[in-house]
């Protein structure tokens, strides 16, 4: 069964902190993997889409890197700001197959 | 532009009371999905539409049925409910089931008492 972990669950920054989000999966035979966003009590935000083929995305001051060798995706925010303090989820999906999220690491960002 | 549109947002349900949740998109995608989601163990998939005129069991389908109405809307019901199926429930689409950015509704917090 593939599994998908991010650690740590919870993480407090001050403001202005660069920080880097993981997300780590079982099996490397990824077809693309997904960051998200989810504030307190509504759905999920497209961040970014990493195709298998691609080793990073930016959008903004957003930037995530997939290694699949090592089974791994960071998430990098730079400049972090209390807007951001939300949970992110990865989500990996397989060729054909759906996604598999991990549990989220919940951010808060300290004015 | 709406997106993925979950109603309702809020439910209480009884056990043993029947619902079905409704969903739509307006993106003229494909592919469409259910998930829930619990505290500590993420988004776990229910049942997906990979097309027009199917349907499939994911990860955690007992309980629940579902209907590709046509390609804009994907329902899911619960025949008779149970407290287990306290959860937050999400619809979401993609163009096709394999290799595109999926797009998530607002959720529905359902509540079996």
């Amino acid at each position: 069964k593939q599994e998908v972990t991010q650690i740590p669950a919870a993480l407090s920054v001050p403001e202005g902190e660069n920080l880097v989000l993981n997300c780590s999966f079982t099996d490397s035979a990824i077809y693309n993997l997904q960051w998200f966003r989810q504030d307190p009590g509504k759905g999920l935000t497209s961040l970014l889409l990493i195709q298998s083929s691609q080793r990073e995305q930016t959008s903004g001051r957003l930037n995530a890197s997939l290694d699949k060798s090592s089974g791994r995706s960071t998430l990098y925010i730079a400049a972090s700001q209390p807007g951001d303090s939300a949970t992110y989820l990865c989500a990996v999906r397989y060729w054909a197959n759906n996604l598999f999220f991990g549990t989220g690491t919940r951010l808060t960002v300290i004015p | 532009n709406a997106g993925v549109t979950q109603t309702p947002k809020f439910q209480v349900l009884k056990t043993g009371q029947s619902m079905t949740l409704q969903c739509a998109q307006d993106m003229n995608h494909n592919s469409m999905y259910w998930y829930r989601q619990d505290p500590g163990m993420g988004l776990r998939l229910i049942y997906y539409s990979a097309s027009e005129g199917t349907t499939d069991k994911g990860e955690v389908p007992n309980g629940y049925n579902v209907s590709r109405l046509n390609k804009r809307e994907f329902s899911l019901r619960l025949e008779s409910a149970a407290p287990s199926q306290t959860s937050v429930y999400f619809c979401a689409s993609s163009e096709y089931r394999g290799s595109t950015e999926a797009f998530f509704g607002q959720g529905t917090r359902l509540t079996v008492v």
